[in-house]
């Protein structure tokens, strides 16, 4: 598609259960990134991926985040047993390069709304 | 690690005022980019700027990396204006963006 595509755009679910996030990129771009907006908040860094190269999982904030890129395009953030605290907006980014400092102009999809009840 | 500041937090305009927001950096970076989130959520890329002025319209924007710091000029402001900016910056090991807090602006008809 033309932009970065994120689905789904809301999410309700029980605290406890697991929920997967899947972000599209813009076809081409090698640079992948997840961040969390809590309301009013800025943007945390959660995770990114470049290419082949093993992902920064440097901003995960516990070991029931994990997110996965496959063949280098469509990528899944997995958020297991989730808790209130996790109840926030998801966003996904794509960039062209990122070891290319002029093309590396981040994109962002709609985020999805995850509501933990 | 790299920390990134904004002001003001929020700011206030009538229609047609100009205003200028700024972006404060502890470190040398690769990379700056300004961003217009809408009030739907939507992140809009209004400048990749890591050093020198560029203009877009309405919107211009300096970048000082010498003195870490970053200025993003909205002039004859408009109601669609309104929303959260944020400035991203990379650093120079490239491994991902830090963002600023934002500044929320509110352009009154």
């Amino acid at each position: 598609g033309a932009g970065v595509s994120q689905s789904p755009s809301n999410k309700v679910t029980e605290k406890g259960k697991d929920v997967e996030l899947r972000c599209d990129p813009i076809s081409g771009h090698t640079a992948l990134y997840w961040y969390r907006q809590s309301l009013g908040q800025g943007l945390e860094f959660l995770i990114y991926f470049q290419g082949n190269s093993a992902p920064d999982k440097s901003g995960l904030p516990s070991d029931r985040f994990s997110a996965e890129r496959t063949g280098g395009s469509v990528s899944t953030l997995t958020i297991q047993r989730t808790q209130q605290e996790d109840s926030a907006v998801y966003l996904c980014a794509s960039s062209l390069d990122q070891t290319v400092l002029a093309k590396n102009i981040q994109y962002f999809g709609a985020g999805t709304r995850l509501s933990v009840l | 690690g790299i920390q990134v500041e904004q002001s003001p937090p929020d700011l206030i305009l009538q229609e047609g005022a100009n205003s200028t927001l700024r972006c404060n950096f502890s470190d040398s970076v690769n990379n700056l980019q300004w961003f217009h989130q809408n009030p739907w959520g939507q992140l809009i890329n209004l400048f990749y700027i890591p050093s020198g002025t560029k203009q877009n319209g309405r919107l211009s924007a300096t970048t000082v990396a010498t003195e870490r710091y970053s200025l993003l000029y909205i002039s004859s402001s408009q109601t669609t204006d309104s929303g959260v900016y944020f400035c991203a910056v990379e650093r120079p090991s490239g491994q991902n963006f830090v963002f600023g807090p934002g500044t929320r602006l509110s352009v009154l008809p």
